[in-house]
C-alpha cells in the first residue's frame, strides 16, 4: 500500500528526445507527488510537483502527467539534453504528514 | 530560496566512535526536518522524521538509541550515530519542509566508518 513503483530502472536518450518514467501508486490517500533529480553524490533537487486535482503540470521542459483513475503519473522531459543525465525519483506523500515514499529511481542517460 | 545545507560533506571515522552530522534550513525556517539514508544506486530510505521542539519519530527497523537526532531549533537539526560500525557507512540526506512548497534537500553527508 505504501510503495511507489518507478520505472524504467534504466534510460538511454537521444539529445533532443523526449525522456519518459514513469510511476505508479496504491495508496489512494496520497495527495502529492513530486519529482526530484539527483546527480551523483549530491542531494535530491525538487523538479516539478503535482497535486490530483490536476492532470497536467508543466515547467519549463519538465511536465507532470497525472492520471487519477490509473493511479499513475509520469514526468516527460522535452528536447533531453545531456545535463539532465542523473538519476529521477518520484515520490507520493499525504500532504498532511509530511512523509514521502520514493520510487525505485531511473538512471537517465542522455547522448550527445 | 529553500537552501538546506549539511555539514559535513563527508567524515570518517573508527568503529566505536559517534559522530554528528547537523541539517540546516538556511533561508526558511523548518519546523519539519526528515533524515535519510541512501546507499549506491538505490532509494532514499526515511530513517526518522524531526520536530522541532518534540521528539523525532523513527520509521520501523531504524534504532532511536543508535541514531540520535535533535531539532533544537527552526533551522537546526541533528543526527548523531553513536558506536558507529562499518555498516553504518553510508550517504545520510536531510530534507526540510517549507510550508506550502514542499521538501527540500540538503546535498548529503557521505560517512565512512573504518
Amino acid at each position: 500500500q505504501q510503495q511507489v513503483k518507478q520505472s524504467p530502472q534504466s534510460l538511454i536518450v537521444q539529445k533532443g528526445g523526449i525522456s519518459i518514467i514513469n510511476c505508479a501508486y496504491e495508496n489512494t490517500a496520497f495527495d502529492y507527488f513530486p519529482w526530484y533529480q539527483q546527480f551523483p553524490g549530491k542531494g535530491p533537487a525538487l523538479l516539478i510537483a503535482i497535486r490530483p486535482d490536476v492532470s497536467e503540470k508543466k515547467e519549463g521542459r519538465f511536465t507532470i502527467s497525472f492520471n487519477k483513475s490509473a493511479k499513475q503519473f509520469s514526468l516527460h522531459i522535452m528536447d533531453s539534453q545531456p545535463g539532465d543525465s542523473a538519476t529521477y525519483f518520484c515520490a507520493a506523500g499525504v500532504d498532511s504528514s509530511y512523509k514521502l515514499i520514493f520510487g525505485s529511481g531511473t538512471r537517465l542517460l542522455v547522448r550527445p | 530560496g529553500a537552501v538546506v545545507s549539511q555539514h559535513p560533506s563527508w567524515v570518517i571515522c573508527k568503529s566505536g566512535t559517534s559522530v554528528k552530522i547537523e541539517c540546516r534550513s538556511l533561508d526558511f525556517q523548518a519546523t519539519t526536518m526528515f533524515w535519510y539514508r541512501q546507499f549506491p544506486k538505490q532509494s532514499l530510505m526515511l530513517m526518522a522524521t524531526s520536530n522541532e521542539g518534540s521528539k523525532a519519530t523513527y520509521e520501523q527497523g531504524v534504532e532511536k538509541d543508535k541514531f540520535l537526532i535533535n531539532h533544537a531549533s527552526l533551522t537546526l537539526s541533528t543526527l548523531t550515530v553513536t558506536s558507529a560500525h562499518p555498516e553504518d557507512s553510508s550517504f545520510y540526506i536531510c530534507s526540510a519542509r517549507r510550508e506550502a512548497s514542499g521538501q527540500y534537500f540538503g546535498p548529503g553527508t557521505r560517512l565512512t566508518v573504518t
